[in-house]
């Protein structure tokens, strides 16, 4: 069963607006990750927080995360065309249980 | 390598025939991991390797799935006497220290008919 779910499952914006996904996962973790999947094929790591971590930025985004409420949500802030991807939402759950769990992924189209 | 080499990148088998996919993980990665994906669905877990370690084979779907790897060196992932179900892209990921800095392949796209 997959840990992580993501909603929506797809979302289509404007460029320059900003774009907010959400993932929830069941199970305790250790850190929680985002990725992007371009046309079906390898995904590209974009920011890792942990457990102990409320929210972390890189650039145009920003993640936060809820344990409280095994939740964490991904935002794109000026969305531009070349956003357009899948993002998945990956969990671990530590020493011993490193293997990474994905989500069902959020289809993101940005209309130019 | 710089980064993690998939082959073949697409691979058309007819139904019952094995397959063997391949996967080039990054030099010196010890953490390599084998992943399913159905069309338009999420990531499946297959099985992991660390080093030298028994591998984490909990996510294969049946006795017709099996992975190799040597050291820390390529991984093999065969699947026997495939089926229309084992349609899938077939992604390879290597962490030099697991689970953090995955580098994912291109994956392997399995058509089987």
């Amino acid at each position: 069963s997959q840990q992580g779910e993501e909603d929506p499952q797809a979302l289509s914006i404007q460029e320059g607006e900003n774009a907010t996904m959400n993932c929830s996962y069941k199970t305790s973790i250790n850190n929680l990750q985002w990725y992007r999947q371009n046309s079906g094929r390898g995904l590209v790591h974009l920011i890792l927080i942990r457990s102990n971590e409320r929210e972390k930025h890189s650039g145009r985004l920003r993640v936060t995360l809820d344990t409280s409420k095994k939740s964490s949500s991904l935002l794109i802030t000026a969305s531009r065309a070349a956003d357009t991807a899948s993002y998945f939402c990956a969990t671990d759950g530590g020493f011993g249980n490193e293997k990474l769990t994905f989500g069902t992924g959020t289809r993101l189209t940005i209309i130019p | 390598g710089a980064g993690v080499s998939q082959s073949p990148s697409n691979k058309v088998t007819e139904k019952g025939k094995d397959v063997e996919l391949r996967c080039d993980p990054i030099s010196g990665h010890t953490a390599l991991y084998w992943y399913r994906q159905r069309l338009g669905q999420g990531l499946e877990f297959l099985i992991y390797f660390q080093g030298n370690s028994a591998p984490d084979k909990s996510g294969l779907p049946s006795d017709r799935f099996s992975a190799e790897r040597t050291g820390e060196s390529v991984s093999t992932l065969t699947i026997q006497r495939t089926q229309q179900e084992d349609s899938a892209v077939y992604l390879c990921a290597s962490s030099l220290v697991a689970p953090y800095g995955y580098t994912f392949g291109s994956g392997t796209r399995l058509t089987v008919v």
